[in-house]
Protein backbone atom coordinates (compact mmCIF):
# COMPACT_ATOMS: atom_id res chain seq x y z
CA UNK A 1 0.00 0.00 0.00
CA UNK A 2 1.40 3.37 -0.49
CA UNK A 3 1.81 5.40 2.81
CA UNK A 4 3.79 8.03 3.98
CA UNK A 5 6.73 6.30 6.66
CA UNK A 6 8.16 7.59 9.58
CA UNK A 7 11.29 6.24 11.51
CA UNK A 8 11.69 5.89 14.40
CA UNK A 9 8.35 6.06 16.00
CA UNK A 10 9.95 7.20 19.08
CA UNK A 11 13.33 8.83 19.88
CA UNK A 12 14.86 9.56 23.35
CA UNK A 13 17.73 12.03 22.89
CA UNK A 14 19.66 13.76 25.44
CA UNK A 15 19.23 17.84 26.04
CA UNK A 16 22.01 19.30 23.42
CA UNK A 17 22.34 16.00 21.41
CA UNK A 18 21.30 16.39 17.37
CA UNK A 19 19.15 14.07 16.69
CA UNK A 20 17.26 13.45 13.08
CA UNK A 21 14.11 11.81 12.31
CA UNK A 22 13.32 10.66 8.57
CA UNK A 23 10.17 10.11 6.42
CA UNK A 24 9.61 8.41 3.33
CA UNK A 25 6.92 8.19 1.24
CA UNK A 26 5.63 5.52 -1.77
CA UNK A 27 2.89 7.91 -3.20
CA UNK A 28 5.16 9.91 -5.61
CA UNK A 29 4.11 12.94 -3.86
CA UNK A 30 6.43 15.88 -5.37
CA UNK A 31 5.60 18.50 -1.89
CA UNK A 32 6.80 17.05 1.59
CA UNK A 33 5.87 18.42 5.19
CA UNK A 34 7.16 18.73 8.33
CA UNK A 35 4.86 19.69 11.53
CA UNK A 36 5.64 19.91 15.14
CA UNK A 37 2.71 18.99 17.48
CA UNK A 38 3.01 19.69 21.05
CA UNK A 39 0.22 17.63 23.94
CA UNK A 40 -3.27 18.90 23.10
CA UNK A 41 -2.20 21.45 20.35
CA UNK A 42 -2.69 22.20 16.27
CA UNK A 43 -0.02 20.38 14.32
CA UNK A 44 2.50 24.15 13.40
CA UNK A 45 4.33 23.77 10.30
CA UNK A 46 8.03 24.24 10.43
CA UNK A 47 8.86 23.95 6.90
CA UNK A 48 8.02 22.42 3.42
CA UNK A 49 9.93 21.10 0.02
CA UNK A 50 7.42 22.40 -2.73
CA UNK A 51 9.94 19.70 -5.27
CA UNK A 52 13.59 20.70 -4.48
CA UNK A 53 12.53 23.83 -3.16
CA UNK A 54 13.14 24.47 0.42
CA UNK A 55 10.16 26.70 2.37
CA UNK A 56 10.28 27.61 5.77
CA UNK A 57 8.21 29.40 8.05
CA UNK A 58 9.25 32.71 9.48
CA UNK A 59 9.02 31.37 13.14
CA UNK A 60 10.95 28.00 13.01
CA UNK A 61 13.93 28.52 15.25
CA UNK A 62 17.01 27.87 13.31
CA UNK A 63 18.17 24.61 15.12
CA UNK A 64 15.61 22.94 13.24
CA UNK A 65 16.68 21.86 9.45
CA UNK A 66 15.42 19.77 6.65
CA UNK A 67 17.07 18.16 3.95
CA UNK A 68 15.55 16.14 1.00
CA UNK A 69 17.94 13.90 -0.68
CA UNK A 70 15.62 12.77 -3.00
CA UNK A 71 11.55 12.86 -3.72
CA UNK A 72 11.21 9.32 -1.56
CA UNK A 73 12.76 10.58 1.69
CA UNK A 74 12.78 13.83 3.83
CA UNK A 75 14.78 14.52 6.96
CA UNK A 76 14.37 16.49 9.99
CA UNK A 77 17.52 17.74 11.57
CA UNK A 78 17.05 19.21 15.21
CA UNK A 79 20.81 20.66 15.94
CA UNK A 80 20.56 20.94 19.17
CA UNK A 81 17.63 19.77 20.80
CA UNK A 82 15.94 21.66 24.16
CA UNK A 83 13.32 20.27 26.59
CA UNK A 84 10.97 22.34 24.60
CA UNK A 85 11.35 20.46 21.49
CA UNK A 86 9.71 17.29 23.05
CA UNK A 87 6.72 16.91 20.70
CA UNK A 88 5.47 14.67 18.21
CA UNK A 89 6.96 15.17 14.52
CA UNK A 90 4.67 14.69 11.78
CA UNK A 91 5.58 14.59 8.03
CA UNK A 92 2.93 14.85 5.60
CA UNK A 93 2.74 15.09 1.06
CA UNK A 94 0.74 16.16 -1.18
CA UNK A 95 0.83 16.47 -4.99
CA UNK A 96 0.26 19.22 -6.98
CA UNK A 97 -3.17 19.97 -7.69
CA UNK A 98 -4.84 17.83 -5.05
CA UNK A 99 -6.79 18.99 -2.20
CA UNK A 100 -5.18 17.01 0.60
CA UNK A 101 -2.46 16.26 2.60
CA UNK A 102 -1.58 12.98 3.97
CA UNK A 103 0.39 12.71 7.18
CA UNK A 104 2.79 9.57 8.12
CA UNK A 105 2.08 8.09 12.01
CA UNK A 106 4.55 10.77 13.70
CA UNK A 107 7.60 10.39 15.43
CA UNK A 108 7.56 11.11 19.28
CA UNK A 109 10.27 13.24 20.48
CA UNK A 110 11.39 12.85 24.00
CA UNK A 111 14.33 15.28 25.42
CA UNK A 112 15.99 14.05 28.95
CA UNK B 1 -7.89 36.36 17.45
CA UNK B 2 -7.07 32.93 15.93
CA UNK B 3 -7.21 32.37 12.75
CA UNK B 4 -9.07 28.86 13.05
CA UNK B 5 -11.22 28.39 16.82
CA UNK B 6 -12.36 24.83 17.35
CA UNK B 7 -14.61 24.32 20.54
CA UNK B 8 -11.85 23.24 23.51
CA UNK B 9 -14.00 19.67 24.39
CA UNK B 10 -13.75 17.58 25.35
CA UNK B 11 -16.50 15.72 24.66
CA UNK B 12 -18.36 12.51 25.93
CA UNK B 13 -21.18 10.96 24.38
CA UNK B 14 -23.16 7.68 24.90
CA UNK B 15 -22.67 5.36 21.87
CA UNK B 16 -25.55 6.28 19.22
CA UNK B 17 -25.21 9.46 19.80
CA UNK B 18 -25.20 12.34 17.04
CA UNK B 19 -22.37 14.38 17.40
CA UNK B 20 -21.69 17.93 16.05
CA UNK B 21 -18.22 19.55 16.12
CA UNK B 22 -17.52 23.21 14.79
CA UNK B 23 -14.49 25.37 14.09
CA UNK B 24 -14.53 28.78 13.24
CA UNK B 25 -12.03 31.24 10.78
CA UNK B 26 -11.42 34.63 10.38
CA UNK B 27 -9.28 34.00 7.38
CA UNK B 28 -11.65 35.05 4.37
CA UNK B 29 -8.75 33.28 1.70
CA UNK B 30 -9.88 30.14 3.07
CA UNK B 31 -11.82 27.64 0.60
CA UNK B 32 -10.26 24.32 1.19
CA UNK B 33 -11.62 22.65 4.44
CA UNK B 34 -10.74 19.55 5.91
CA UNK B 35 -11.72 17.45 9.24
CA UNK B 36 -8.98 15.19 10.11
CA UNK B 37 -9.19 12.35 12.80
CA UNK B 38 -6.69 11.52 15.27
CA UNK B 39 -5.81 8.77 17.77
CA UNK B 40 -3.91 8.48 20.44
CA UNK B 41 -0.51 8.74 19.69
CA UNK B 42 -0.90 8.55 16.18
CA UNK B 43 -0.81 10.89 12.55
CA UNK B 44 -4.25 12.61 11.69
CA UNK B 45 -5.69 10.75 9.28
CA UNK B 46 -8.09 12.81 6.25
CA UNK B 47 -11.65 12.11 7.14
CA UNK B 48 -13.46 15.16 5.32
CA UNK B 49 -12.43 17.57 2.67
CA UNK B 50 -14.73 19.99 1.54
CA UNK B 51 -14.43 22.74 -1.31
CA UNK B 52 -15.93 25.98 -1.24
CA UNK B 53 -19.86 25.96 0.75
CA UNK B 54 -21.96 23.63 0.85
CA UNK B 55 -22.22 19.91 2.37
CA UNK B 56 -20.65 16.83 1.81
CA UNK B 57 -21.56 13.24 3.20
CA UNK B 58 -19.78 10.25 3.40
CA UNK B 59 -21.50 7.36 5.57
CA UNK B 60 -22.01 8.66 9.11
CA UNK B 61 -20.03 11.60 8.41
CA UNK B 62 -21.58 14.95 7.33
CA UNK B 63 -19.30 18.27 6.68
CA UNK B 64 -21.05 21.50 6.22
CA UNK B 65 -19.45 24.52 5.40
CA UNK B 66 -20.63 28.02 5.71
CA UNK B 67 -18.42 30.78 4.58
CA UNK B 68 -20.74 33.85 4.49
CA UNK B 69 -20.37 32.54 8.52
CA UNK B 70 -17.07 31.75 8.82
CA UNK B 71 -17.95 28.51 10.28
CA UNK B 72 -17.46 24.68 9.51
CA UNK B 73 -19.10 21.60 10.95
CA UNK B 74 -18.59 18.08 11.28
CA UNK B 75 -21.71 15.74 11.89
CA UNK B 76 -21.01 12.10 13.22
CA UNK B 77 -24.37 10.18 13.26
CA UNK B 78 -24.88 6.70 15.12
CA UNK B 79 -21.47 7.24 16.95
CA UNK B 80 -19.48 4.46 17.72
CA UNK B 81 -16.77 3.44 20.61
CA UNK B 82 -14.35 3.32 17.39
CA UNK B 83 -14.85 7.17 17.04
CA UNK B 84 -13.27 7.76 20.19
CA UNK B 85 -10.18 10.20 18.84
CA UNK B 86 -9.07 13.97 18.45
CA UNK B 87 -10.94 15.38 15.58
CA UNK B 88 -8.64 18.45 13.85
CA UNK B 89 -10.52 20.85 11.53
CA UNK B 90 -7.76 22.62 8.87
CA UNK B 91 -7.98 25.00 6.15
CA UNK B 92 -6.31 26.61 3.50
CA UNK B 93 -6.70 29.09 0.80
CA UNK B 94 -5.01 27.66 -2.40
CA UNK B 95 -5.48 23.47 -1.50
CA UNK B 96 -2.96 20.83 -0.34
CA UNK B 97 -0.02 22.78 -1.61
CA UNK B 98 -0.55 25.63 0.57
CA UNK B 99 -0.15 26.24 4.41
CA UNK B 100 -2.79 24.29 6.21
CA UNK B 101 -3.84 26.01 9.29
CA UNK B 102 -5.39 24.14 12.00
CA UNK B 103 -7.57 24.07 15.29
CA UNK B 104 -6.27 22.85 17.92
CA UNK B 105 -8.38 19.85 17.95
CA UNK B 106 -11.42 17.84 20.49
CA UNK B 107 -10.97 15.12 22.01
CA UNK B 108 -14.18 12.96 21.80
CA UNK B 109 -14.84 9.80 23.51
CA UNK B 110 -18.11 7.90 22.55
CA UNK B 111 -19.58 5.46 25.71
CA UNK B 112 -20.33 2.22 25.10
Amino acid sequence: DAMVIQNPRYQVTQFGKPVTLSCSQTLNHNVMYWYQQKSSQAPKLLFHYYDKDFNNEADTPDNFQSRRPNTSFCFLDIRSPGLGDAAMYLCATSRTGQETQYFGPGTRLLVL
Amino acid sequence: QKEVEQDPGPLSVPEGAIVSLNCTYSNSAFQYFMWYRQYSRKGPELLMYTYSSGNKEDGRFTAQVDKSSKYISLFIRDSQPSDSATYLCAMSADGANSKLTFGKGITLSVRP
